[in-house]
């Protein structure tokens, strides 16, 4: 079955920078972009932005362009995530998923199950 | 950004019971193509979200009929019928019509 496997927590310093990764099993990694979606703590989902695994092609959301950046290793059928100038405003949950197709279009069908990132000194 | 604005905040409902969910949306959601990109997410207490509805009323694989979605242009409903206790957590629609894609702030289904 289609699965999305992310990295763990990880404890940052304002300033510094992160690196997460998803890693994708139970489908062909290449043929579905990777959407990228951020939840702060309590809070509501911003779509951040998506990677087609094939291509190389992204596109971001304007809110996140310069924070975040989008990279995949088709090797090992994983995606990456790197969020820059950490500030605590960047304190959440990240989620990535597939978009999956339906016979209706795509959709985001599958979640990886959230990456936690704290900022703080 | 289009913004989605979900009403009510949060429903107490009774086991069995009848819920609807309403998602208002800034700008028409009917894309050039004449498709309605609205879809309908459950996110369950600490877990993360899960399709149940996409394109305004369409049942994602797995999803049973007691959930219905309907509405068109900027007005969009989701009703859950039957209120089982697997139905409670946060719903979320979201556009996929204009980019950036947007979600709306949530409403909490929590049992009365």
């Amino acid at each position: 079955q289609v699965q999305l496997q992310q990295s763990g927590a990880e404890l940052v310093k304002p300033g510094s920078s992160v690196k997460m990764s998803c890693k994708a099993s139970g489908y062909t990694f290449t043929s579905y972009y990777i959407y990228w979606i951020k939840q702060r703590p309590g809070q509501g989902l911003e779509w951040i932005g998506r990677i087609g695994p094939g291509s190389g092609d992204t596109n971001y959301n304007e809110k996140f362009k310069g924070k975040a950046t989008f990279t995949v290793d088709k090797s090992s059928s994983t995606a990456y995530m790197q969020l820059s100038s950490l500030t605590p405003e960047d304190t959440a949950v990240y989620y990535c998923a597939r978009d999956g197709y339906t016979p209706l279009g795509y959709v985001m069908d599958a979640w990886g199950q959230g990456a936690s990132v704290t900022v703080s000194s | 950004d289009v913004v989605l604005t979900q009403t009510p905040v949060s429903l107490l409902i009774s086991l069995g019971g009848q819920a609807s969910i309403s998602c208002r949306s800034s700008q028409s959601l009917v894309h050039s193509n004449g498709n309605t990109y609205l879809h309908w997410y459950l996110q369950k207490p600490g877990q993360s979200p899960q399709l149940l509805i996409y394109q305004v009323s369409n049942r994602f694989s797995g999803i049973p009929d007691r959930f219905s979605g309907s509405g068109s242009g900027t007005d969009f409903t989701l009703k859950i019928s039957r209120v089982e206790p697997e139905d409670l957590g946060v719903y979320y629609c979201l556009q996929r019509t204009h980019n950036p894609y947007t979600f709306g702030a949530g409403t909490k289904l929590e049992l009365k």
